[in-house]
């Protein structure tokens, strides 16, 4: 079952612009994941934030995780044409270290 | 580090026949997963190792599919009597064990089923 749900489904973005994306999740959690896929290819770990923790950086990239409204973003600034990728959420609800994944959004970056 | 490595790439076969699927996980990770994913869609869990045992296997996995990781290195998924369902990308992953909580996750780049 998928418990993240990503919005938008697809998002197209001028260069240089910031990109924003939510994923919403159902029961508690250990941690989030975020991961990118480019078209083809396997995916790509950026970023874990753990349950006690509200705000993480890495680079460009920048997550949020709020536990009392089971949210999280992941905001990617100054976007470039090799970020055009989709993006997935994945939840560690513990118990079982099975992650439960997001449907992803679709981020096209327009040169 | 070279990555998680699976084989073939890509698998084009008639419906009825039996496929396997090959993972090389990267070497110190212990923890390794077999996902499949469809088009639009997030990776879908199938099972999952911890060196050779497999600990857990998705309820939604039927009795043609079966998994192997004989000396808790490289992995073999097979599905027997493919059906025009199981077309889709099957990924690999791996990770290192961490305590009560997953550690991120390394992909392979995935072998594209598809059933004629």
């Amino acid at each position: 079952s998928q418990q993240g749900e990503e919005d938008p489904q697809a998002l197209s973005i001028q260069e240089g612009e910031n990109a924003t994306m939510n994923c919403s999740y159902k029961t508690s959690i250990n941690n989030l994941q975020w991961y990118r896929q480019n078209s083809g290819r396997g995916l790509v770990h950026l970023i874990l934030i753990r349950s006690n923790e509200r705000e993480k950086h890495s680079g460009r990239l920048r997550v949020t995780l709020d536990t009392s409204k089971k949210s999280s973003s992941l905001l990617i600034t100054a976007s470039r044409a090799a970020d055009t990728a989709s993006y997935f959420c994945a939840t560690d609800a513990g118990g079982n270290y099975q992650l439960i994944w997001g449907a992803g959004t679709k981020l096209i970056i327009k040169p | 580090d070279t990555g998680v490595s699976q084989n073939p790439r890509h698998k084009i076969t008639k419906r009825g026949q039996n496929v396997t699927f090959r993972c090389d996980p990267i070497s110190e990770h212990n923890r390794l997963y077999w996902y499949r994913q469809t088009l639009g869609q997030g990776p879908e869990f199938l099972t999952y190792f911890q060196n050779e045992a497999q600990l857990e296997k998705s309820r939604l996995l039927s009795d043609r599919f079966s998994a192997e990781r004989p000396k808790g290195s490289f992995s073999t998924l097979e599905i027997q009597r493919t059906e025009q369902g199981d077309s889709a990308m099957y990924l690999c992953a791996s990770s290192i064990a961490g305590g009560v909580s997953n550690q991120p996750q390394h992909f392979g780049d995935g072998t594209r089923l598809s059933i004629l």
